[in-house]
């Protein structure tokens, strides 16, 4: 099943704008990551949030996590055309050993 | 290899044919886990391994699904008497357990078709 929603479904900004994707999820987690995927291809993880941070950098990403609210964000700044991808966040929960659970996805397009 | 890799990238079958998909995972990685994605969804846990174990196969839609892993190295996952609504891409990643937060690694995946 689905951890939860992503929002938006679809974002379209100019290169060079930042992207804002957010994520929510259901049940208490160990860690929340962020993964991409780009068309007919597997996942690569981005970054990873363990559930006793609030935020965390990574290059020009930057995640944050509201545990109250069991949601995150992922920001892109200074987007690129080669960020445009689909983007999903994973967590594994407290009781669901390791296993992965997905959002259903943020498909990004990132125009010239 | 440098990366999970998948066979066959694509495959093509009858309804009520039976398919095999392969992974091979990173060398050294003893946790081994199988997802699958519909078109415009995020990818769904199948069933996890831990060595040759099944540590979890608690995502098996029902028992025409089937994952082996005998050496603990290279998994089949097999599909019997397979259904138009099998079709999807099916994803494996590998880990290293006790690694950083659970990064997995995943491969290409194999994009199945039942006509």
């Amino acid at each position: 099943s689905q951890q939860g929603e992503e929002d938006p479904q679809a974002l379209s900004i100019q290169e060079g704008e930042n992207a804002t994707m957010n994520c929510s999820y259901k049940t208490s987690i160990n860690n929340l990551q962020w993964y991409r995927q780009n068309s007919g291809r597997g996942l690569v993880h981005l970054i990873l949030i363990r559930s006793n941070e609030r935020e965390k950098h990574s290059g020009r990403l930057r995640v944050t996590l509201d545990t109250s609210k069991k949601s995150s964000s992922l920001l892109i700044t200074a987007s690129r055309a080669a960020d445009t991808a689909s983007y999903f966040c994973a967590t594994d929960e407290i009781q669901g050993a390791q296993k992965l659970v997905f959002g259903q996805g943020t498909r990004l397009t990132i125009n010239p | 290899g440098a990366g999970v890799s998948q066979t066959p990238s694509n495959k093509v079958t009858e309804k009520g044919k039976y398919v095999e998909l392969r992974c091979d995972p990173i060398s050294g990685h003893t946790a081994l886990y199988w997802y699958r994605q519909s078109l415009g969804q995020g990818p769904e846990f199948l069933i996890y391994f831990q060595g040759t174990g099944a540590a979890d196969d608690s995502g098996l839609p029902n028992d025409r699904f089937f994952a082996v892993r005998p050496e603990g190295s290279v998994s089949t996952l097999k599909i019997q008497r397979t259904e138009r609504g099998d079709s999807a891409v099916y994803l494996c990643a590998s880990s290293l357990v006790g690694g950083l937060g659970n990064i997995q690694y995943f491969g290409a995946g194999t994009r199945l078709s039942v006509l």
